[in-house]
């Protein structure tokens, strides 16, 4: 079973801390991706990764970086945390399918916990 | 963007009764999958559809891929305590390199009453 865990279920940090939320997959999936999930607005996405040391904006990155230095580890960094970043937020990781068989190939995305991150 | 519209936003129905919730994307689509959300859980994949038309059971739950790639259903027939949760959809843009990047519709959160 394919496994992604994240660092913490919970966390409290006040306003203008830097905060890490970290994610780690045992798939050797080369995909990974940060979202935030807000009540009404579904699953965002802030950053991806499809290569080591290589990295996406998805939709939402302000205020957000992202490291990845192994494979199986994406990091989420908030450089100075503010209120309006309390949320949950999930990891995913996939495989990646190239080629005219991409589009019905299994892409499933796979997810971990959720860190549930409360700025005050 | 591309953007996924997701409707309803919730919906309470009595057990037994039929459940469905819509999807729908401003761009065509590659695929279209599906996901589950339990209260306190995270979202877990139930299906992918790729093909125009596509019609897939899974017991109860009838998901539907519209033929012009843009839409998409989940039908939940006789619903049961067990369904309660958040549906989300999620759609692969059609072309390009994605590197398996999906936008998520803004999910349904079904509750069902005993």
């Amino acid at each position: 079973d394919v496994k992604v865990t994240q660092s913490s279920r919970y966390l409290v940090k006040r306003t203008g801390e830097k905060v890490f939320l970290e994610c780690v997959q045992d798939m050797d999936h080369e995909n990974m991706f940060w979202y935030r999930q807000d009540p009404g607005l579904g699953l965002r996405l802030i950053y991806f990764s499809y290569d080591v040391k290589m990295k996406e904006k998805g939709d939402i990155p302000e205020g957000y970086s992202v490291s990845r230095e192994k494979k199986e580890r994406f990091s989420l960094i908030l450089e100075s945390a503010s209120t309006n970043q309390t949320s949950m937020y999930l990891c995913a990781s996939t495989t990646v399918w190239t080629g005219t068989l991409a589009g019905n190939a299994q892409e499933t995305q796979y997810f971990g916990p959720g860190t549930r991150l409360l700025v005050l | 963007g591309q953007q996924v519209m997701q409707i309803p936003q919730y919906q309470h129905v009595q057990e037994g009764e039929d459940f469905t919730t819509y999807c729908n994307s401003s761009t065509t689509l590659s695929n279209i999958q599906w996901y589950k959300q339990r209260p306190g859980g995270h979202p877990v994949f139930l299906i992918q559809l790729v093909k125009s038309g596509e019609v897939k059971k899974q017991k109860r739950l009838t998901f539907q891929f519209g033929e012009a790639k843009k839409n998409s259903s989940l039908h939940i027939t006789a619903t049961q305590t067990t369904d309660v949760g958040t549906y989300f959809c999620a759609g692969k843009g059609a072309g390009g390199t994605s590197y398996g990047k999906l936008t998520f519709g803004q999910g349904t959160i079904l509750t069902v009453h005993p």
